[in-house]
């Protein structure tokens, strides 16, 4: 049982260029999260997903594309990186509240530098 | 935003309880206090949460006030390895986001 799996770990990217973070779980979550943290900062909700097919804008959404089309994968997509998104992100999942145990699970985190 | 707060940092002795309160005055009656953690830069981790009673896991125990304006996370025999950022969440059951505040940094002192 693995829980929340993010790809890639690290990654460096010059500014202008795209790329996707994958996170995966493996617990037949329904909800599931995107989260930025910066240094010294708390953790700030890009965007999240309620179910497969669906996405909603959290705090921070601007600079970011989402994507749940299996309900164990959630993607995050930048589609022109900027030295701004420099960051450590974060996915997270959890059951829908109302189906008892709703406390959510965190991946490892993905470090991502635009240089 | 976040609707609670929380000391920016706190100090603990190694063996001793460590009590990190957190305000939620504006908390409503169906709103749950959550209780998260992160160690070092790794990914936060659950500890605990409650409605109005007191909880307590093998990881801590969770006092809200008969007000439920404020809560007390307690670690009971705080160790070196309890040094983290501590995040006090309020969360309607039938709210979909998770929202951090800015968390209470805990230093175990040996």
């Amino acid at each position: 049982n693995a829980g929340v799996t993010q790809t890639p770990k690290f990654r460096v990217l010059k500014t202008g260029q795209s790329m996707t973070l994958l996170c995966a779980q493996d617990m037949n979550h329904e909800y599931m999260y995107w989260y930025r943290q910066d240094p010294g900062m708390g953790l700030r909700l890009i965007h999240y997903s309620v179910g497969e097919g669906t996405t909603a804008k959290g705090e921070v959404p601007d600079g970011y594309n989402v994507s749940r089309l299996k309900k164990q994968n959630f993607l995050l997509g930048l589609e022109s990186a900027a030295p701004s998104q420099t960051s450590v992100y974060f996915c997270a999942s959890s059951y829908r509240m109302g189906q008892g145990v709703t406390e959510a699970f965190f991946g490892q985190g993905t470090r991502l530098t635009v240089v | 935003d976040a609707k609670t707060t929380q000391p920016p940092s706190m100090d603990c002795a190694e063996g001793r309880a460590a009590n990190l309160p957190c305000n939620h005055s504006t908390i409503s009656g169906n709103e749950y206090v959550y209780w998260y953690r992160q160690i070092h830069s790794q990914g936060p981790q659950y500890i605990i949460h409650g409605l109005k009673n007191n909880e307590t896991n093998e990881m801590a125990s969770l006092i809200i006030t008969e007000d439920r304006k404020s809560s007390t996370l307690i670690l009971p025999h705080a160790t070196l390895r309890d040094t983290a950022v501590y995040y006090c969440i309020v969360r309607i059951n039938r709210d979909d986001k998770i929202i951090f505040g800015k968390g209470t940094r805990l230093h175990i002192l040996p």
